[in-house]
């Protein structure tokens, strides 16, 4: 089955500074790269996402790239903020017009951002 | 709004009790999971169902079982529980209408404690 790896387990940045969460994954298959961001207590949300056939995607302060020939993939938050600590997933998805639309998740990243 | 909902938030029981936990949504989604979370071992996959009539096990299905009572409706069982088996656990649903992998909405989660 698919194994995602996920680096690092902690990171602590200052407020304005560049986070990058890195993953790999070990199925070629796989085309389907979702992040996740988990507020304390809450639960997980997407904050962004990535297919196959896309090589980067950005939304604002947070940007995806994707590498295939590597099986790795990173998250990107730049300018960061107080609000953005929490602890990010990735997962990879492996699926297409059939029914494997599971995910695998990374074990987690503890994001801290200090005022 | 359409929203994931989970019962009990919080339940505490004994060792070799049975446990049912229920996840409900009103998204009108037909693919429901749940998962286990466990500090530093991430977002694992119990069950999972694309529809009420096609259950599938996880990576972790040992000592749980599942049953998919309605399409808004599944529900995950610990017929015996363990102490190994306390936990947070998260129901999630995502919609069905792309033939490909797709966000999923997680629900505010059950957090379990087995004595």
């Amino acid at each position: 089955g698919e194994n995602v790896e996920q680096h690092p387990s902690t990171l602590s940045v200052q407020e304005g500074d560049s986070a990058v969460i890195k993953c790999t994954y070990s199925d070629s298959a796989s085309n389907y790269f979702p992040w996740y961001k988990q507020e304390l207590g809450k639960r997980p949300q997407l904050i962004i996402d990535i297919r196959s056939n896309v090589g980067e995607k950005k939304d604002q302060r947070i940007a995806v790239t994707l590498n295939k020939t590597a099986k790795h993939f990173s998250l990107h938050i730049t300018e960061t903020q107080p609000e953005d600590s929490a602890v990010y997933f990735c997962a990879a998805s492996i699926g297409s017009g059939g029914s494997n639309y599971k995910l695998t998740f990374g074990k987690g990243t503890l994001l801290t951002v200090n005022p | 709004d359409a929203d994931v909902t989970q019962t009990p938030r919080n339940r505490i029981t004994k060792t070799g009790k049975r446990i049912m936990l229920e996840c409900s949504q009103t998204k009108g989604h037909d693919r429901m999971y749940w998962y286990r979370q466990d500090p530093g071992l991430g977002l694992r996959l119990i069950y999972y169902s694309f529809d009420v009539k096609d259950i599938n096990k996880g990576e972790i299905s040992d000592g749980y079982s599942v049953s998919r009572q309605a399409q808004a409706k599944f529900s995950l069982s610990l017929e015996s529980a363990i102490p190994n088996q306390t936990a947070l656990y998260f129901c999630a649903t995502s919609g069905s209408w792309l033939a490909e992998p797709s966000e999923q909405f997680f629900g505010p989660g059950t957090r379990l404690t087995v004595l």
